[in-house]
Order: structure tokens, then C-alpha cells, then sequence
């Protein structure tokens, strides 16, 4: 069974300019999440999505980041313009409410750098 | 709101010697428990999770985490460390159905020769 996958793996970019991210979950999971992950920090939750249902997006910076899951299937995290400070892994991670074992699986993530 | 404290930002202990690495919540209601590992680069592992029913819990690689409630406690124990087991290791803790889950900042292991 195939992972979740993420890419690009690797970013690099100047400020202000735009980015995209790409997440396919593992096959028949239907909640899938984005995290950013600082250096040194634990991971923290961006976007929750259900089906193609964003249930919580109370932490995701509206003014620069969007996200969107049109077929319920894979998903897309954009930041338009990036700032010196989004320089962190973007982890991408999907989970199968219907067992109930609460376990998410996380891709490689995306490491961004801002210069 | 749940929340995660990892008191040991750094741990070092020498190929062979036990570990144990701590983990603090804070939940409302019954917990669900994890701990993951991250190798450099990679995303996160599961290692072993709790739900309810025996608070002592077996995971992967030779480790297990005991549940105590009256300490609001998950900690992380191996036996014998092995080199390869050098990595960050991160507590979360979530509601039923995947909501919510929080994770701590992370323990980061260093194994001595």
C-alpha cells in the first residue's frame, strides 16, 4: 500500500514570491491534514480536512495561505506571498475515521526556504 | 483545550543503557495517546498508541509507554538503546475520531557509543 506522498520535497524560493504544495493521502482516507513543522518544534495543524470538507482552519493564515481538496482526494497548500518567517516543513498527513484508531500516517513533508 | 508538554528537549544515553522520555497532558476527557518518531528528513512513525483498556502499551521497535492518569502521564521507556534509535521523538494526544490532535515539541535522542 502506497504512503502518503508530498512534493516537492525540497523549495526554495524568494520572498513574495508564490508556492505550492502537493498531497495525494493514502487510498480510502478520507480526513487528511496539514502541518507546519518549525525547526525544533513539533508539529502543528494548519487545515483539517473531511471528505473535501475543511472542518478546521482556525490556525491557517488566511491573508497568505489557502488550501483546497476539490475531489476529496488529494490537496493542495499554497502560500502566496511567502514570507522570510514560512521557512519550515510543510507535513501532510491523512487518517481513516472509520476504524477509529485515531493513528494518522504523515508523508516526508516539504521543506521550504524562504530567502 | 488538550496540550502536550515534553519536558527533556535533548536526552543523550550511551548504546545498550534504558530510556525513558516523558510526556505531560492535558485533556478533558479520556485521552487517546501517541508517540511518533521522526528520523532526519522523514515524516513521523508511529510508534504506539493508547485508547483505553491495559496502560502499559507495546509499539515497535522494543518500545512501550505506560499510562498513568493520576500523573497525566504517557512516558516512552526502551530497555536497551540502539544506535539506529537516535531520532526526535514526539507525544500527541487527541480526541475520538482523529480530532484535534496536538503534539508536543519533540525530544530529541542522541545515542552514545
Amino acid at each position: 500500500e502506497a504512503g502518503v506522498v508530498q512534493s516537492p520535497r525540497y523549495k526554495i524560493i524568494e520572498k513574495k514570491q508564490p508556492v505550492a504544495f502537493w498531497c495525494n493521502p493514502i487510498s480510502g482516507h478520507n480526513t487528511l491534514y496539514w502541518y507546519l513543522q518549525n525547526l525544533g518544534q513539533g508539529p502543528e495543524l494548519l487545515i483539517r480536512y473531511e471528505n473535501e470538507e475543511a472542518v478546521d482552519d482556525s490556525q491557517l493564515p488566511k491573508d497568505r495561505f489557502s488550501a483546497e481538496r476539490l475531489k476529496g482526494v488529494d490537496s493542495t497548500l499554497k502560500i502566496q506571498p511567502a514570507e522570510l518567517g514560512d521557512s519550515a516543513v510543510y507535513l501532510c498527513a491523512s487518517s481513516s475515521t472509520g476504524t477509529s484508531t485515531g493513528e494518522l500516517f504523515f508523508g516526508e513533508g516539504s521543506r521550504l526556504t524562504v530567502l | 483545550a488538550q496540550s502536550v508538554t515534553q519536558p527533556d528537549i535533548h536526552i543523550t544515553v550511551s548504546e545498550g543503557a534504558s530510556l525513558e522520555l516523558r510526556c505531560n497532558y492535558s485533556y478533558g476527557a479520556t485521552p487517546y495517546l501517541f508517540w511518533y518518531v521522526q528520523s532526519p528528513g522523514q515524516g513521523l512513525q508511529l510508534l504506539l498508541k493508547y485508547f483505553s483498556g491495559d496502560t502499559l502499551v507495546q509499539g515497535i521497535k522494543g518500545f512501550e509507554a505506560e499510562f498513568k492518569r493520576s500523573q497525566s502521564s504517557f512516558n516512552l521507556r526502551k530497555p536497551s538503546v540502539h544506535w539506529s534509535d537516535a531520532a526526535e521523538y514526539f507525544c500527541a494526544v487527541g480526541g475520538s475520531l482523529n480530532n484535534d490532535m496536538r503534539f508536543g515539541a519533540g525530544t530529541r535522542l542522541t545515542v552514545k557509543p
